[in-house]
């Protein structure tokens, strides 16, 4: 069966601080994602990966970067956190469809 | 202009009653479409790619109209847990892994 895990499901965070956000698929996909999905404005990619220590840009990067060391993890990391990157974070790896892991609820204070 | 449009909803139907949602795509190289269905707080779960001959899974059928640049899904019977919201997905193969767009999403419920 297919598994996505992320590495928590809610966080609280100060504005200022660094976060990390891991991400862990058990399918050996090549391509892994981050989005961030806020209510009205959908899904939107952050950054993606298509191999081991390889990424692009999503449409939405600012504030974000990414590392992937292993090609069964990818991480999302906030450099200092600001209070509009409150969201829900979705990870997701793919083959032809995605599959999602079930998201991270951050909050920044 | 959205390169993926929905209509938000909700939609608010009885059980048993058929409700179709339609979604409008911009790129025209668009090659492949899906329907993900998200429950309330959780994550989006693929629900059924759709062809172009249009193709069919239990109670959802997904229709795809190239000429007119949309997917549809309907739904027959609808059960109370059905009720969530459906996000419209286009994929296309500009050689890039990236190309993924979601719609909004266009949020079902189901009344007892």
């Amino acid at each position: 069966d297919v598994k996505v895990t992320q590495s928590s499901r809610y966080l609280v965070k100060r504005t200022g601080e660094k976060v990390f956000l891991e991400c862990v698929q058990d399918m050996d996909h090549e391509n892994m994602f981050w989005y961030r999905q806020d209510p009205g404005l959908g899904l939107r990619l952050i950054y993606f990966s298509y191999d081991v220590k390889m990424k692009e840009k999503g449409d939405i990067p600012e504030g974000y970067s990414v590392s992937r060391e292993k090609k069964e993890r990818f991480s999302l990391i906030l450099e200092s956190a600001s209070t509009n990157q409150t969201s829900m974070y979705l990870c997701a790896s793919s083959s032809r469809e995605q599959y999602f892991g079930p998201g991270t609820r951050l909050t920044v204070t | 202009r959205k390169e993926v449009e929905q209509d938000p909803g909700p939609f608010n139907v009885p059980e048993g009653a058929t409700v179709a949602f339609n979604c409008t795509y911009s790129n025209s190289a668009s090659q492949s479409f899906f329907w993900y269905r998200q429950d309330c707080r959780k994550e989006p779960k693929l629900l059924m790619s759709v062809y172009s001959s249009g193709n069919e899974d239990g109670r959802f059928t997904a229709q795809l109209n190239r000429a007119s640049q949309y997917i549809s899904l309907l739904i027959r019977d609808s059960k109370l847990s059905d009720s969530a919201t459906y996000l419209c997905v286009v994929k296309d193969y500009s050689g890039s892994a990236r190309q993924l767009t979601f719609g909004s999403g266009t949020q079902l419920t189901v009344l007892p």
